[in-house]
This record gives structure tokens, C-alpha cells and sequence, in this order.
């Protein structure tokens, strides 16, 4: 079956400790997209590709960095540097649009990160 | 950017039907999304509009109007089922698909 994962569901992270999430896709698709949703509050980017080996910031790229070295893989780190990393986070992929067109985004079934 | 509103909370009646809103003011403007969103899972696509006019899915119908910056989410015969957040969001025009969501409705559906 197409679609995308992430793992784990659950992640617990230290003060001062770097973590990575995982993100795939075996739709095809040539987009993919990091959302972080805070309790009661709807999504906010913090990066997208649209291509392999590139990708741009979104509105919260601080403390966040990625990496794109195959279609089908995007994996997130969470650095020391983001100091409120507790969040619900969601990965996504997408057709590009490429003109008005109804393809949606698909996505991962998230992973929650939680500080200790 | 993106300015996206939508009602924080709405309460409905098992059977009856309901209207969430959502304003939006954009730089770019590339078609308008509703998802669902149960607590604690990701958000499932329900309906697109890029035209102005309403889109008809069986018991859910969208409606944009993009001269009035607004959309509104019809959910018909409503269902037990049926309560969970309502995301509005907005695709901007440029080639990336990038989209600015709401803060969501959260519905809830009373026997």
C-alpha cells in the first residue's frame, strides 16, 4: 500500500540532546513537508522540499534542520537550539502543483516528541 | 502571508447540520482546503475549492468565495463521528504547494 510513515510515534528528548524524525513516502511525490501543531493551534511549516538535495525554510525553521538525499526519505532533527520542542509533529507529501489542481497534501500519522 | 480565522469551538446536534466558517486574507491564492482532524492522528483531506461556488462530497459540501476572502465547511445528517477539529487551509500561488492552515474548529456532536 502507497503512503507515508513516521516513526516513532513517540519520542522523549533530553535537555541539550539533538533528535531526528523519520519521514517516508512511496507515493511518488516529489514534494514533502515538516508541519509542528501545538495543542489547540492548527499547523505551522518548519521546512519543505520540492526536490531532492533542496529544500527551504518554512515560518519556524529555528532550531530545526533537514535533509533530503532521497525522494523518498525526509527526515527532521530537532537541535538543542529549539527550546520548546514538545509538540505534535507531522510530515507530508505532495504532487507539485504545477497550476491549480486539487492534489492534496498526504500525511504521516505524526510523532509526538516530548521533553524530559 | 497568510491570515486564516476560523471559529475556536462549535457544538452540534447528532442529525442536524452545521456551518464552519473560515476568513482568510493572502498575498497569493491557489485553491482552499478543509481537513478533519480526530485528536491525536493527522489531518484527512475532505474538500478542495479553487473556484468560487460550492463543491458537493455526500454529507459534506464546501463553498468559496474568493472576492469575499471566505469559505465555509456544510456538514449534513451529522454523525457521533463527526466530532473532531475542522482545519481551513490555503495554498499560496507559488510552485511549492505550500499551504497556511487555521488554527481549526474543534466540533463537537451531542446525542
Amino acid at each position: 500500500d502507497g503512503g507515508i510513515t513516521q516513526s516513532p510515534k513517540y519520542l522523549f528528548r533530553k535537555e541539550g540532546q539533538n533528535v531526528t524524525l523519520s519521514c517516508e513516502q512511496n507515493l511518488n511525490h516529489d514534494a514533502m513537508y515538516w508541519y509542528r501543531q501545538d495543542p489547540g493551534q492548527g499547523l505551522r511549516l518548519i521546512y519543505y522540499s520540492q526536490i531532492v538535495n533542496d529544500f527551504q525554510k518554512g515560518d519556524i525553521a529555528e532550531g530545526y534542520s533537514v535533509s533530503r538525499e532521497k525522494k523518498e526519505s525526509f527526515p527532521l532533527t530537532v537541535t538543542s537550539a529549539q527550546k520548546n520542542p514538545t509538540a505534535f509533529y507531522l510530515c507530508a507529501s505532495s504532487i507539485l502543483p504545477g497550476g491549480a489542481n486539487q492534489e492534496t497534501q498526504y500525511f504521516g500519522p505524526g510523532t509526538r516528541l516530548l521533553v524530559l | 502571508g497568510q491570515n486564516i480565522d476560523q471559529p475556536t469551538e462549535m457544538t452540534a446536534t447528532e442529525g442536524a447540520i452545521v456551518q464552519i466558517n473560515c476568513t482568510y486574507q493572502t498575498s497569493g491564492f491557489n485553491g482552499l482546503f478543509w481537513y478533519q482532524q480526530h485528536a491525536g492522528e493527522a489531518p484527512t483531506f475532505l474538500s478542495y475549492n479553487v473556484l468560487d461556488g460550492l463543491e458537493e462530497k455526500g454529507r459534506f459540501s464546501s463553498f468559496l468565495s474568493r472576492s469575499k476572502g471566505y469559505s465555509y465547511l456544510l456538514l449534513k445528517e451529522l454523525q457521533m463521528k463527526d466530532s473532531a477539529s475542522y482545519l481551513c487551509a490555503v495554498r499560496d500561488s507559488s510552485n511549492a504547494g505550500k499551504s497556511t492552515f487555521g488554527d481549526g474548529t474543534t466540533l463537537t456532536v451531542k446525542p
